[in-house]
């Protein structure tokens, strides 16, 4: 069966210090992968895509990178983190359009 | 302008009660699919049920259905005999070229 993992759960880090978020998939194969930012009681924000391998798309400029070194594994990335980046982060894949998106159980970053 | 809009951002039901959350799209496109996602408090994020366009029957899981009205663009959940485990924020969401979020509805279950 197909399942993501997402990691780490929960996380506080300082300003200015760096962040790396990883995200898996298991039991299929070039999935599509997202990143999604969703700040304290608000919608869903697009931040990256990736198609596949080493292929990302941005959709909002901003503080953070993400990559894709490996078919399943999908990495969202900061050098400094800023309090604005605060947030809850939440990973998804699909595969065909009509399934839809399966989530990650998400990571909640707090920024001090 | 908004894809999928959900103007409710907040709603009630009594428990064992029905409700209907809201939900309408834009798309030019022909061949879409449309979504309602849950994300109860945990925040993980649940499909609930699913609506291919080109199927004129409404989607139903359970105590989920929904009312789907291609020609108005509506999409809405009906939730039947609510229990308090359906508190949740509540995502409509369209996959066309893209994919599409609404902004959510807060549903609140009373006992």
């Amino acid at each position: 069966s197909q399942t993501i993992h997402q990691w780490p759960a929960t996380l506080v880090q300082p300003v200015g210090s760096p962040l790396s978020l990883e995200c898996t998939v298991e039991g299929t194969s070039n999935p599509n992968l997202y990143w999604y930012r969703q700040a304290a009681g608000r919608g869903l924000q697009l931040l990256f895509y990736s198609v596949g391998i080493g292929q990302i798309s941005s959709e909002v400029p901003q503080n953070l990178s993400a990559s894709r070194p490996q078919d399943r594994q999908f990495i969202l990335s900061s050098k400094k983190l800023l309090l604005s980046d605060s947030g809850f982060y939440l990973c998804a894949w699909s595969v065909r359009r009509n399934y839809g998106y399966t989530f990650g159980s998400g990571t909640r970053l707090t920024v001090v | 302008a908004q894809t999928v809009t959900q103007s409710q951002p907040e709603m009630s039901v009594q428990e064992a009660e029905t409700v209907t959350l809201s939900c309408t799209y834009d798309t030019s496109e022909s061949d879409y699919y449309l979504f309602w996602y849950k994300q109860p408090p945990s925040r993980q994020m649940i499909l609930v049920i699913r609506q291919e366009a080109y199927k004129q029957q409404n989607a139903t899981e359970n105590r989920f259905s929904v009312n789907f009205q291609k020609a108005a663009k509506s999409f809405s959940l009906k939730i039947s005999d609510s229990q308090l485990g359906d508190a949740a924020m509540y995502f409509c969401a369209l996959s066309d070229n893209q994919f599409y979020f609404g902004t959510g509805t807060s549903l609140t279950v009373i006992p």
